[in-house]
């Protein structure tokens, strides 16, 4: 079936910029999704691409895709202590409304 | 900004019972789907909803599990049987038509069975 890999943690100091990383099995994913989880709360969309796009950009947040390699990248510019939490990267496959999740990275923020 | 609801936040049951989550999801969605989280484990699909009938389902959401919308504004996930191995954050999520944007996730029920 489907997979989606993350590394499980990320360390950064405020100011930097965070890298999060995901691959995924599924050749027939048509869009792919970041999401964030703060302590006690739900899973909140933070932005998504669609498969033939190789990069979006909104505000602070570069996805980048490397649809070959099913690799997904999510940038966070000048990360701040407020954006730690889990990320998840999650693909939906063609003909499907369910996702497939990864375990989730856990970004640090350093002061 | 619209939500999903979820209620109660914390629920632990006696393995045996039979327990509901429940959901309010957002008013003109039309999709409702299930999803549960096993303490350090991925996040689940488990099921999804559309036109009052089940559109689509996991291998996890076996003769145990049932979903309702009773009265056209809650969505239920009923555990038949409950077992030590359903103790997990469930989250319910809604979404219209349009896939592109994603789901609205609610916050999730912690159930513990004991």
């Amino acid at each position: 079936g489907e997979d989606v890999e993350q590394s499980l943690f990320l360390s950064v100091r405020e100011g930097d910029s965070s890298v999060i990383n995901c691959t995924y099995t599924d050749s027939s994913s048509t869009y792919l999704y970041w999401y964030k989880q703060e302590p006690g709360a739900g899973l909140q969309l933070l932005t998504y691409i669609f498969s033939n796009m190789d990069m979006k950009q909104d505000q602070r947040l570069t996805v980048l895709l490397n649809k070959k390699d099913k690799h997904l990248s999510l940038r966070i510019a000048d990360t701040q202590t407020g954006d730690s939490a889990i990320y998840f990267c999650a693909e939906m496959g063609t003909g499907r409304r369910a996702l497939t999740f990864g375990s989730g990275t856990r970004l640090q923020v350093q002061p | 900004e619209p939500e999903v609801t979820q209620t109660p936040s914390h629920q632990v049951t006696q393995m045996g019972q039979e327990v509901i989550l429940r959901c309010v999801p957002i008013s003109n969605h039309l999709y409702f789907y299930w999803y549960r989280q096993i303490l350090g484990q991925k996040v689940e699909f488990l099921v999804s909803f559309y036109n009052n009938e089940i559109s689509e389902k996991s291998e996890i959401f076996d003769d145990q599990f049932s979903v309702e919308r009773p009265d056209g504004s809650n969505f239920t996930l009923k555990i038949r049987s409950t077992k030590l191995e359903d103790s997990a954050m469930y989250f319910c999520a809604s979404s219209d038509e349009g896939i592109s944007y994603g789901y609205t996730f609610g916050s999730g029920t912690r159930l513990t069975v004991v």
